[in-house]
This record gives structure tokens, C-alpha cells and sequence, in this order.
């Protein structure tokens, strides 16, 4: 069964310092998206992407955050200089398209620890 | 974002039948009805959708009230790998921006 494949599994970085987390989609899906969640609490949605650009992003994704499919097949996440609140689960996740509602196939995350 | 309301928590005996329900009251005419679920330090993994009709995979049944205002997960009989979080969501068709995920219900599976 096709996979969301997302690197590194677990990055440790200093506060202050840029972290990109990297995924690849399902070679067909036509949306991407990050979601992160913070150790014991909620999936919280960051952004979605389609057709190259941004189609929606919540309060989370401020200017230290951004997201690039640079090649076609790989969707990254930036995040410009780290905070110790950054500390989460950062989830990427693909979907075919939005007609019959279709389900997003998730990653199985990284682990990332602002320190 | 139209809100959905389930139980904190459900606890079933395995190989017994589960019945999660969801509340979604302010639905529209355009949201699908997702469910997923997390198994502890995971990802969130699709589970099965629906929008109007009952539909049923290898996975679970998803059974949708007539008004749509609320559904109910089935799964037909636990196992203790389906120890997880699950979550109903509502995803627009015609909009390709997010789904917010609640708190969903932690379901425990008893041997």
C-alpha cells in the first residue's frame, strides 16, 4: 500500500536554529498537508497546499514557517528559527483530491525537540 | 468549521462489537464524515468517510443518521490493536483546506 514517507524520524535542534522536515507524498495526490501535535494534546492543523501554493494555513503557521515542493515529489516544512514551542510531532499528509471527500493518508511523523 | 462532539473515552471487552458515536449537528450539505484514529506514537490513519448512505469496509462500518447530524463507528469485533484514539472529522468537498481534529475518544480494549 503506498506510503507518506516523512525524514528525519527524530531531529534534535537548538532554539534559534532553521529545521526542514521532509516528506514524500503518494506519487498521485494532488494536496498536501502539515499537521503537528504537541506531546498529550490535539492534532492541530498548520497548512494545506495545492496546484504550488498555499491554500489555507492557521494561526500556528506565522512567518517563521513556510512550505515548498522544490522537485515534484518532495514537500518540505521550514521552520525559520526555532522556538522551544515548536517542540512536537510534526505530521505530513497527502490526499488525491477533495471530490467524494477522500481521506488523507498520514506519515508517520517527526519528532522534533527544540532545546 | 462545522464542530463534531464525542465521548472522551469507551471501553469494550475484545472481540465484542464498539459503537463510537459522533455528533455533528451543524454539518453541511457538502462535509464528509472522516473518521481516523492514532495508535499511541503514530500517525493518525484513515479509517473509513461517508456522506449520506451506511458504508462498510475491512477496517469498520461507519453508520450516518438520516438528518446527518450525527454517525456511529462500528467496529465488529475489537482486538486490542484497536487501542487507539479515534477521531471523527468533517472534510469539505469542494475546499481543499483543513480538517480540525477534536479530542476524540480513547477507546481501551480489555482482554
Amino acid at each position: 500500500e503506498p506510503e507518506v514517507t516523512q525524514t528525519p524520524s527524530h531531529q534534535v535542534t537548538q532554539m534559534g536554529q532553521e529545521v526542514i522536515l521532509r516528506c514524500v507524498p503518494i506519487s498521485n495526490h494532488l494536496y498536501f498537508y502539515w499537521y503537528r501535535q504537541i506531546l498529550g494534546q490535539k492534532v492541530e492543523f498548520l497548512v494545506s497546499f495545492y496546484n504550488n501554493e498555499i491554500s489555507e494555513k492557521s494561526e500556528i503557521f506565522d512567518d517563521q514557517f513556510s512550505v515548498e515542493r522544490p522537485d515534484g515529489s518532495n514537500f518540505t516544512l521550514k521552520i525559520r528559527s526555532t522556538k522551544l514551542e515548536d517542540s512536537a510531532m510534526y505530521f505530513c499528509a497527502s490526499s488525491p483530491g477533495q471530490g467524494k471527500g477522500s481521506g488523507y493518508t498520514f506519515g508517520s511523523g517527526t519528532r522534533l525537540t527544540v532545546v | 468549521d462545522a464542530k463534531t462532539t464525542q465521548p472522551n473515552s469507551m471501553e469494550s471487552n475484545e472481540e465484542e462489537p464498539v459503537h463510537l458515536p459522533c455528533n455533528h449537528s451543524t454539518i453541511s450539505g457538502t462535509d464528509y464524515i472522516h473518521w481516523y484514529r492514532q495508535l499511541p506514537s503514530q500517525g493518525p490513519e484513515y479509517v473509513i468517510h461517508g456522506l449520506t448512505s451506511n458504508v462498510n469496509n475491512r477496517m469498520a462500518s461507519l453508520a450516518i443518521a438520516e438528518d446527518r447530524k450525527s454517525s456511529t463507528l462500528i467496529l465488529h469485533r475489537a482486538t486490542l490493536r484497536d487501542a487507539a484514539v479515534y477521531y471523527c472529522i468533517l472534510r469539505d468537498a469542494t475546499n481543499a483546506g483543513k480538517s480540525t481534529f477534536g479530542d476524540g475518544t480513547t477507546l481501551t480494549v480489555k482482554p
